[in-house]
């Protein structure tokens, strides 16, 4: 009963691919997320959704799209992979916009070759 | 630009005595700032938090102290447990709902 489970846990691609990570949340929470977590071990923030739609676009490539089908799924599609996207990305869920306790998924590692 | 900084990359403390982690901000609009927990390969957990009109926030063994004058903000576990090693991420709410974390702090409990 995992309450954000993230899939795959691991990723090696090519240069130059397309790949996606799925995120789905059971808590029946409001407000979807995706970070970043780069070498330097910082969490940053990407995309934000609140009941399907996009409230957060920090600056992030356009080759990074997020989508959302449900307020219970966040999916985040990246095209062209490059080897600066290596980087472990994680999903996370809260209430709502006002809640600010956020429930992390376990995270996906990429590693771009 | 960090604006949220953990300057300690780790800790280690002997089982049953106090852990201390700091943390310092430099933005003064953050009014929300929280403390998660996390083990390897798992996400991070969420543990406490407080809200900038208050200056102390208890619950069971953690403690987090916040000096809005000095922007800075402490975490203190007691009595550390071996169950407590793991890595400790400050964050602080900005605008939009945004969490902003801290690089962590590695706490290590020996027993």
């Amino acid at each position: 009963d995992t309450a954000v489970s993230q899939t795959p846990k691991y990723l090696v691609t090519q240069m130059g691919n397309d790949k996606s990570i799925k995120c789905e949340q059971n808590l029946g929470h409001d407000t979807m997320y995706w970070y970043k977590q780069d070498s330097k071990k910082f969490l940053k923030i990407m995309f934000s959704y609140n009941n399907k739609e996009l409230i957060i676009n920090e600056t992030v490539p356009n080759r990074f799209s997020p989508k959302s089908p449900d307020k219970a799924h966040l999916n985040l599609h990246i095209n062209s992979l490059e080897l600066g996207d290596s980087a472990v990305y994680f999903c996370a869920s809260s209430p709502g916009t006002t809640n600010y306790e956020q429930y992390f998924g376990p995270g996906t590692r990429l590693t771009v070759t | 630009d960090q604006q949220v900084k953990q300057n300690s990359p780790s800790l280690s403390v002997q089982e049953g005595r106090i852990s201390i982690l700091n943390c310092d901000y430099t933005n003064s609009m953050f009014d929300y700032f929280l403390w998660y927990k996390k083990y390897p390969a798992e996400g991070p957990t969420f543990l406490i938090s407080i809200s900038s009109i208050k200056d102390k926030n208890e619950d069971g063994r953690f403690t987090v102290f916040l000096n809005k004058s000095a922007k800075h903000l402490s975490l203190h576990i007691v009595p550390s447990q071996p169950g407590d090693s793991a890595v400790y991420f400050c964050a602080a709410l900005r605008e939009g709902n945004k969490l902003v974390f801290g690089a962590g702090t590695i706490l290590r409990v020996k027993s």
